[in-house]
Parts: C-alpha cells; sequence; structure tokens
C-alpha cells in the first residue's frame, strides 16, 4: 500500500531564507509524487509532480522537490520564501500502479513565513 | 477558462437530514474525484468517476455515501441522515483523463452538521 509522512506540521521561516518540508513515502510500486499547495479560503494547486522521469522537479513560484530512492524521500525546497508562500503544503502519492489518479494524501505542513 | 465549480459553498443541517453536494467539472475532462478534508482524517479519497466505466467508490466510508455523475460531467455526492462526523469540508477536482493528469480542485464545500 501506498502512504506518505509529512515529517514536520507546522515549519516557521523569515522571508528571504530557504524552506524545506518534508516528505517520506511508501509504496510497493515505483511510485508517482506530488506537492500541492492549499492557501486560506483557497483550492488546491499542484506545485509540481514526479513520475519516474528527471529525479529533480521544479514546480512553479520557485519550489523543487528532489526524489531519493534511496531515503524513500521527496523533499519540497525553496531557495528563498516569500509571504506569499504562507499557506499549507500537501505531500501526495498516487495509488497503486494501474491508471487510477486516485490521490493519497500526508496530512499536511504548515508554512508560516515571518517578515 | 473556468475551472471546477462546486455548490453550495456553505452548507448547514441538522443531524438526520440529507444533503446534497454538486460538483461542476472542467469542461472536456473526463475523470472526477471527490474527496473529503476534516480535522481529524485530513484529505481522504472518497469516489473516483473515469468515463463510462464504473466508479471506484473505494473511499466512501459508509452506505450512507453515495455518488452519481450524470451525462458525464456534473456530479452529485449525496449524504443521508448525516451525522456530526460528517462535517468537513468536501472536495472535487477533475483531470482530462484519470492516471498522472494533473487535477483540478475546486474551492469546496463546507459541511457543517449540527
Amino acid at each position: 500500500a501506498q502512504s506518505v509522512t509529512q515529517l514536520d506540521s507546522h515549519v516557521s521561516v523569515s522571508e528571504g531564507t530557504p524552506v524545506l518540508l518534508r516528505c517520506n513515502y511508501s509504496s510497493s510500486y515505483s511510485p508517482s509524487l506530488f506537492w500541492y499547495v492549499q492557501h486560506p479560503n483557497k483550492g488546491l494547486q499542484l506545485l509540481l509532480k514526479y513520475t519516474s522521469a528527471a529525479t529533480l522537479v521544479k514546480g512553479i513560484n520557485g519550489f523543487e522537490a528532489e526524489f531519493k530512492k534511496s531515503e524513500t524521500s521527496f523533499h519540497l525546497t525553496k531557495p528563498s520564501a516569500h509571504m506569499s508562500d504562507a499557506a499549507e503544503y500537501f505531500c501526495v502519492v498516487r495509488h497503486g500502479s494501474s491508471n487510477t489518479g486516485k490521490l493519497i494524501f500526508g496530512q499536511g505542513t504548515t508554512l508560516q513565513v515571518k517578515p | 477558462g473556468a475551472g471546477v465549480s462546486q455548490s453550495p459553498s456553505n452548507k448547514v443541517t441538522e443531524k438526520g437530514k440529507d444533503v446534497e453536494l454538486r460538483c461542476d467539472p472542467i469542461s472536456g475532462h473526463t475523470a472526477l474525484y471527490w474527496y473529503r478534508q476534516s480535522l481529524g482524517q485530513g484529505l481522504e479519497f472518497l469516489i473516483y468517476f473515469q468515463g463510462n466505466s464504473a466508479p471506484d467508490k473505494s473511499g466512501l466510508p459508509s452506505d450512507r455515501f453515495s455518488a452519481e455523475r450524470t451525462g458525464g460531467s456534473v456530479s452529485t455526492l449525496t449524504i443521508q441522515r448525516t451525522q456530526q462526523e460528517d462535517s468537513a469540508v468536501y472536495l472535487c477536482a477533475s483531470s482530462f483523463s484519470g492516471g498522472l493528469e494533473t487535477q483540478y480542485f475546486g474551492p469546496g464545500t463546507r459541511l457543517l452538521v449540527l
């Protein structure tokens, strides 16, 4: 069965400093992994996805994530945080190896950005 | 273009009543998903429609929950005899097809059962 674990429920950074949101996955198959962001009172938005191509995936708004099979990790990073990055971030794995798009979400990490 | 829309945006109901939540997917998207976001359970999958295939209902928490998708477009999620534990935000998403296609989420319906 597939699952994801987000290692931090809350991360606080200062504006202009790097962001690191940690995610470990468990999967019986070669996983497809995603990061979604949810701003307050807004819908979920896809940041980036890994689908067994390049292990370093670049997403929107300067975010990127690296798939590390040996560590079963898919951490999300950004070199310099902006105030607008404050939101809830979800690490997600696609269920199973079939064509289903069913997604399994982590518990979420709240990113706080201080001025 | 128009994104995924959901209605109502908020719904307050009394325990024991039935509710219907509506989702309008992006035009041309053949796959449609329902998820639930609650404080205790996080974000969890409920049901998945793909074209004319039988829906994947494996995430529905009880037989009080059902969903249909008419004409391959609009979907309705129905909760019968609502309970307080059904209080959550119900999210709908659609994608061009299933699999690895990006899922676009609607703003959700916030359901409160008193």
